[in-house]
């Protein structure tokens, strides 16, 4: 059973500074790991996705890496600003045929002007 | 495009009653996914239709809930009769079909509170 475990559960940073938000799991046997981002009381909003073969993936502010065989991805949001606050989810895929996603719990960001 | 939708946003009801959910997925995208977040926990995975079939539902906690997707567009969920614990908010996700990615896009979530 893929356990997904995300820390920290809450960050608090000034603007400007640079997030890391970390995510491990427990089968490295994955297909694709999705990272979303989900505002209090909305949808999930897909950021980046990494298929298995890749190292990372970027857009914009926004760098996602995958250590497949160690079982972690990390997300790194550049220059952080007010509206990035927010919750970060990773869930990851499991090989072809299994389609589920298994999420993480979490990591609630503020950013203080 | 349009994204997914899902109605109602929010819904109140009584232990013992019945309630269902819909949800429309990208046009285009074979694969539909119910998922669901309880008080406090992670988003678990319910089920996922390839268009009218029911792929995998092993996620489905007990027998008083019911997917369908009929004509393989929309689907409803239908929890019948709801209990206390069912309370959560419950995502419907789409994807495409027979593509190398599967990125899968959420809806907003229905939010449901069994009284």
């Amino acid at each position: 059973k893929q356990e997904v475990t995300q820390i920290p559960a809450a960050l608090s940073v000034p603007e400007g500074e640079n997030l890391v938000l970390n995510c491990s799991f427990t089968d490295s046997a994955i297909y694709n790991l999705q990272w979303f981002r989900q505002d209090p009381g909305k949808g999930l909003t897909s950021l980046l996705l990494i298929q298995s073969s890749q190292r990372e993936q970027t857009s914009g502010r926004l760098n996602a890496s995958l250590d497949k065989s160690s079982g972690r991805s990390t997300l790194y949001i550049a220059a952080s600003q007010p509206g990035d606050s927010a919750t970060y989810l990773c869930a990851v895929r499991r090989p072809r045929n299994d389609y589920k996603l298994s999420f993480g719990a979490g990591t609630t960001v503020t950013v203080r002007a | 495009e349009a994204g997914v939708t899902q109605f109602p946003s929010h819904s109140v009801i009584e232990k013992g009653q019945t309630v269902t959910l819909r949800c429309d997925p990208i046009s285009g995208h074979d694969n539909l996914y119910w998922y669901r977040r309880v008080m406090g926990k992670e988003i678990k995975f319910l089920l996922h239709f390839v268009k009218e079939s029911k792929q995998d539902e092993s996620g489905m906690p007990n027998n008083r809930f019911l997917a369908e997707r009929t004509g393989g567009t929309y689907s409803t969920l239908k929890v019948q009769p709801a209990e206390l614990e069912d309370s959560g908010v419950y995502f419907c996700a789409s994807s495409r079909y027979m593509t190398e990615v599967y990125e899968q896009f959420f809806g907003p979530g229905t939010r449901l509170t069994v009284l």
